[in-house]
This record gives C-alpha cells, sequence and structure tokens, in this order.
C-alpha cells in the first residue's frame, strides 16, 4: 500500500538553529500539507501546497517558515530559526483533488 | 470557514462495552466528507471510518460505526466491544475536495479492564 514517508523520524536541535523536515509523498498526489500537533493539543494546519505554490497558510506560518518541492518528489518544511515553542510532531499530509490526505508517520521536533 | 467541534475531552469505557463519541461541524457546503481518526501513544495518524456527506448510510468498519446526521451537522463515533487496544486520543475532521482537513480538538479514550 503506497505511503507517506517522513524524515527525520525525531530531531533534536538547538534554539535558533534551522531544521528541515521531510516528507516524500504518494506518487500521483499533487496536493502536500504541513499540520502541527504540540503534545497533548490539536492537530494545527499550517500549510498547502499545490502546483508548486502555497495555496493556503495559517496564522502560524509566518516568515520563519518555508516549504518547497526542491526536486519535484520531497516536499520539505524548512524552519529558519527554531524557538523552544516550535517543539511539536509535524506532519506531511498529501492527496489528490478527490480523495482525503494520507499522513505520514510524522516528524517529533524538540527544540533545545 | 468550517469548524468541528468535539465537545468530550475525555471520554472512559469499560472493556467489552460500547461508547458514543460526539462531534459536531458547521459548514455551508453539501459535498464534503467526514472523518474519524485515532491516535495513539506513538502519535501516528490512523484513519478510522470516513463518510461521504451525499450518502444516507452510515458507514461501519468492524466494531466502528457513525451516526451521521446531516441536517443537524453531528457525526458521532461507536466503538462496539471496546478493546484495550482502542484507547487513543480520537480526532473528527472535515474535509472538501482540494482543501485541508479541519480537526477538532479531540477526545482521549481510556478503557478500563
Amino acid at each position: 500500500e503506497p505511503e507517506v514517508t517522513q524524515t527525520p523520524s525525531h530531531q533534536v536541535t538547538q534554539m535558533g538553529q534551522e531544521v528541515i523536515l521531510r516528507c516524500v509523498p504518494i506518487s500521483n498526489h499533487l496536493y502536500f500539507y504541513w499540520y502541527r500537533q504540540i503534545l497533548g493539543q490539536k492537530v494545527e494546519f499550517l500549510v498547502s501546497f499545490y502546483n508548486n505554490e502555497i495555496s493556503e497558510k495559517s496564522e502560524i506560518f509566518d516568515d520563519q517558515f518555508s516549504v518547497e518541492r526542491p526536486d519535484g518528489s520531497n516536499f520539505t518544511l524548512k524552519i529558519r530559526s527554531t524557538k523552544l515553542e516550535d517543539s511539536a510532531m509535524y506532519f506531511c499530509a498529501t492527496s489528490t483533488a478527490s480523495t482525503e490526505a494520507f499522513f505520514g508517520q510524522g516528524t517529533r521536533l524538540t527544540v533545545v | 470557514a468550517q469548524t468541528v467541534t468535539q465537545s468530550q475531552p475525555e471520554m472512559s469505557v469499560q472493556e467489552a462495552e460500547t461508547v458514543t463519541l460526539s462531534c459536531t461541524y458547521d459548514t455551508s457546503e453539501s459535498d464534503y466528507y467526514l472523518f474519524w481518526y485515532k491516535q495513539p501513544p506513538s502519535r501516528q495518524m490512523i484513519l478510522v471510518i470516513r463518510q461521504e456527506a451525499y450518502k444516507q448510510q452510515n458507514a461501519t468498519e468492524n466494531r466502528f460505526s457513525v451516526n451521521f446526521q446531516k441536517a443537524a451537522k453531528s457525526f458521532s463515533l461507536k466503538i462496539s466491544d471496546s478493546q484495550l487496544g482502542d484507547a487513543a486520543m480520537y480526532f473528527c475532521a472535515y474535509w472538501e475536495y482540494g482543501n485541508k482537513l479541519v480537526f477538532g480538538a479531540g477526545t482521549i479514550l481510556r478503557v478500563k479492564s
């Protein structure tokens, strides 16, 4: 069964450092999403990406965040200068126009 | 904007008993999908069941079934014969074609042996 793959599974980083979270979507999926879940809280939408551009973003997705598809396959989320409050589980999800989103296993980001 | 509300932060059920988790949503659309996701301690998001809004028949998946009331914008999940492995956080979610999933706040389900 096709699946969305996220790497790394766990990332520990120093405050102020840049991190890149990676996602390999299901091959025929064209819509890509990043969600964030702070421990014990709800799943929050960050950004959606279609046709090589951001189609929607939330208030959380400020100038510290960026997304891209650098090689046409991977979909990445970059946080330029991490803060303690960026510690969370980050989920990548991908879909077609007519299916729901399929989630990756998540990347647990810990900022120390 | 669409919203999803789960009014039960936490629920408990005895093993082998039945429990119902509540979810309401707000939308002006007529064509959409609703989902229940399970999130165990591993924090993986596992799709439990999906319901297309145009279908009147309630979806079922083994011990999991939904009560979909479109006019009332209600979408509850019933878990029958509860098992210890059902203990998790459960999220209700709303989706329209080509748009993002909108999640509720979640309900923690505890299963007592």
